[in-house]
């Protein structure tokens, strides 16, 4: 079973780029999750869908755009990309009130540089 | 909003001892959950707690949830090397709610 698969896994991009980073699971959830994760500071919330048709802003959203195309694809999109969005970036996803509570189900990350 | 400490940031540690790791919040939580993280990969559930005061065991593992519900700890007896990697705590208030995330401990074993 794939689980949650991200692309691409690693990126470097010059400052003021553009670009989508790609998520997909099947395993039928309903929220999906965005995730930066940088030293010192654990995961944060970027965005986050809680159900197909709906986003909503999580801690650090600001210089992100999403898109919950559809039930198994949430993408994130930085327009104008800026050195301090260098980080590895992690979607997750998971159906509230199912299985273990709060259990996030992680992909393997996407490492973003930013010059 | 909630803030989460975790504690330690880092151990390095000898193959064969035990491990202890805690989180601690300004805001109860009714839910904790411990993940690991290995190199290179994402964060995968070790053990989830939902009642102050449970203790709950996976193996190796051991965590407690709090009594105060602010609170929670890790331990991990007779560490191995596949141990390596870092360990987040989370916390959420209620089975819909979003997850906020310690920053991490950071575990080195040495043969």
């Amino acid at each position: 079973n794939a689980g949650v698969t991200q692309t691409p896994k690693f990126q470097v991009l010059k400052t003021g780029q553009s670009m989508t980073l790609q998520c997909a699971q099947d395993m039928n959830h309903n929220s999906m999750y965005w995730y930066r994760q940088d030293p010192g500071m654990g995961l944060r919330l970027i965005y986050y869908s809680a159900s197909e048709g709906t986003t909503d802003k999580g801690e650090v959203p600001n210089g992100y755009n999403v898109s919950r195309l559809n039930k198994r694809e949430f993408s994130l999109r930085l327009e104008s990309a800026a050195p301090s969005q260098t980080s590895v970036y992690f979607c997750a996803s998971r159906t509230p009130g199912q299985g273990f509570p709060g259990e996030l189900f992680f992909g393997e990350g996407s490492r973003l540089t930013v010059l | 909003g909630q803030q989460l400490n975790q504690s330690p940031q880092s151990m390095f540690i000898q193959e064969g001892e035990d491990v202890s790791m805690n989180c601690t919040s300004s805001s109860i939580f009714n839910t904790w959950l411990w993940y690991k993280q290995d190199p290179g990969e994402g964060p995968v559930l070790l053990i989830a707690l939902y009642k102050a005061g449970e203790l709950t065991s996976n193996g190796r593992l051991t965590a407690q949830f709090g009594i105060t519900r602010k609170d929670s700890f890790l331990n991990i007896s007779a560490s191995i090397p596949s141990d390596v990697g870092i360990y987040f705590c989370a916390g959420q208030l209620n089975s819909w709610g979003k997850l906020q995330f310690g920053a991490g401990t950071q575990v080195v074993v040495t043969p």
